[in-house]
């Protein structure tokens, strides 16, 4: 089936290190998303990437680094910069072939998530 | 600056009564897109529906509408005769009218508890 997969679902972190989360799609999208979900504040987005090779800052990036070397793959670092890295990150790919225009375009489908809490 | 409030941060009902979630945004663009995702405690998120800024008809969905109202910058959500499979966490988003990816801004969610 096609689909996001995130992995793991849940991630534990010592104080000071690094972490992937790692982000999956068989969906043939162009355009992959991080969110971070914490209680009460809704999904803010971290990082998104248009293209293979090419990303671009959300509105909470600092403390956080992505790659996209394929098209199907978009993992997430959580460094040890990020102050509260507690929280729900997910991911998500769209179709943006139209433009992002189109119906088509214009739902992002989502992954089930990784839960990271840091011990 | 883009901006969707949920005022509701968490709504509990018993099943069949029929629930209304608000939503308002703020956004100085003409046009724009608003969502609603629904978030089960598997954790994904669930498009329901979407809506640009110049199609102001109301949509019906099962037992699923909404009602769009560009004047009161509003798109609330109401669930008729809920069920406890309802039970979740609903996102209003809203995204602009730039081409390419689609950089949602999500309000705080509404939690609603549909009890037997």
């Amino acid at each position: 089936d096609g689909g996001i997969t995130q992995s793991p679902k849940y991630l534990f972190r010592k104080e000071g290190q690094n972490v992937t989360l790692s982000c999956e799609q068989n969906l043939n999208h162009d355009a992959m998303y991080w969110y971070r979900q914490d209680p009460g504040q809704g999904l803010r987005l971290i990082y998104y990437s248009q293209i293979v090779n090419d990303f671009q800052k959300g509105d909470i990036a600092e403390g956080y680094s992505v790659s996209r070397e394929k098209k199907e793959s978009f993992p997430l670092t959580v460094t040890s910069a990020q102050k509260n890295p507690t929280a729900f990150y997910l991911c998500a790919s769209s179709d943006v072939r139209g433009g992002g225009m189109r119906p088509s375009d214009t739902e992002a489908f989502f992954g089930q998530g990784t839960r990271l809490t840091v011990v | 600056a883009q901006k969707v409030t949920q005022a509701q941060t968490e709504i509990s009902v018993v099943e069949k009564e029929d629930v209304t979630l608000d939503c308002v945004y703020e956004t100085r663009d003409t046009t724009y897109y608003l969502f609603w995702y629904k978030q089960p405690p598997s954790g994904e998120l669930v498009f329901l529906i979407r809506r640009n800024s110049f199609d102001e008809q109301n949509e019906i969905s099962g037992r699923y509408s909404w009602n769009f109202q560009k004047s009161t910058s509003s798109f609330n959500f109401t669930i008729t005769a809920s069920q406890v499979v309802d039970s979740a966490v609903y996102f209003c988003a809203l995204r602009g009218p730039q081409q390419g990816a689609q950089k949602l801004v999500f309000g705080q969610g509404t939690r609603l508890t549909i009890n037997p």
